[in-house]
């Protein structure tokens, strides 16, 4: 398995620009996680989705994030208009759930974007 | 709420020394526990988890983390290390029947040669 796989890598771009961050997750999981980490933070959890379906969007700082999953092999976090405080490394997780024990599933992380907003 | 805490930002242990890792945590429910790694420039990569059941738990690359449900921790340890160990750490929790892990704030390990 190709493991979770995010693009692009690196991104620079300047303020007030259209930003979209793209995840495809391990084949066959059903959760998907978008997470940003920064210095001051640390590792902030975005919104995460379960079966395509956001299912909490409680740490969206703001209304210029927006994330969709249209499909089971495909998300994308979108942010407009993009401002410096924004720089940070993105991070999508996927993970499935055991039907027994349904939260001790483990999320499998990409590689991240790392998103410089000058 | 549950919440995580690593109490250190940063250990640093010679090659070859034990090294623990410390982490403790809160939660209403049952606590499931897990340890993430993190490389330079790369992904967290999960290290092992804490279900239930044998207080010590094994996982990859020789490091193993013990539950002690009375303080609340569960610290990441291995027995000898080696510099290609140093990195970013990661503690995290996830209550019962909840979707979310709470991550600690890490904490970063250097392995002296």
């Amino acid at each position: 398995d190709a493991g979770v796989i995010q693009s692009p890598r690196h991104e620079v771009t300047e303020m007030g620009q259209e930003v979209t961050l793209r995840c495809k997750p391990i084949s066959g999981h059903d959760y998907l996680f978008w997470y940003r980490q920064t210095m001051m933070r640390g590792l902030e959890l975005l919104i995460y989705f379960n079966n395509n379906v956001p299912i909490d969007d409680s740490g969206m700082p703001e209304d210029r994030f927006s994330a969709k999953m249209p499909n089971a092999s495909f998300s994308t976090l979108k942010i407009q208009p993009s401002e410096p405080r924004d720089s940070a490394v993105y991070f999508c997780a996927s993970s499935t759930r055991d039907r027994y024990i349904p939260s001790t599933d483990t999320q499998y992380f990409g590689p991240g974007t790392r998103l410089t907003v000058l | 709420a549950q919440s995580v805490a690593q109490p250190e930002d940063q250990v640093n242990v010679a090659e070859g020394n034990p090294l623990t890792v410390k982490c403790t945590y809160s939660v209403s429910g049952n606590p499931y526990l897990f340890w993430y790694v993190q490389y330079p420039n790369r992904g967290l990569q999960f290290l092992l988890k804490y279900i239930t059941g044998d207080n010590l738990v094994k996982g990859s690359y020789g490091f193993e983390a013990e539950f002690n449900k009375s303080q609340t921790s569960f610290h990441l340890k291995k027995p000898s290390a080696l510099v290609s160990d140093s990195a970013l750490y990661f503690c995290a929790v996830r209550d019962t029947w909840d979707d979310k892990i709470i991550f600690g704030k890490g904490t970063r390990l250097h392995i002296l040669p």
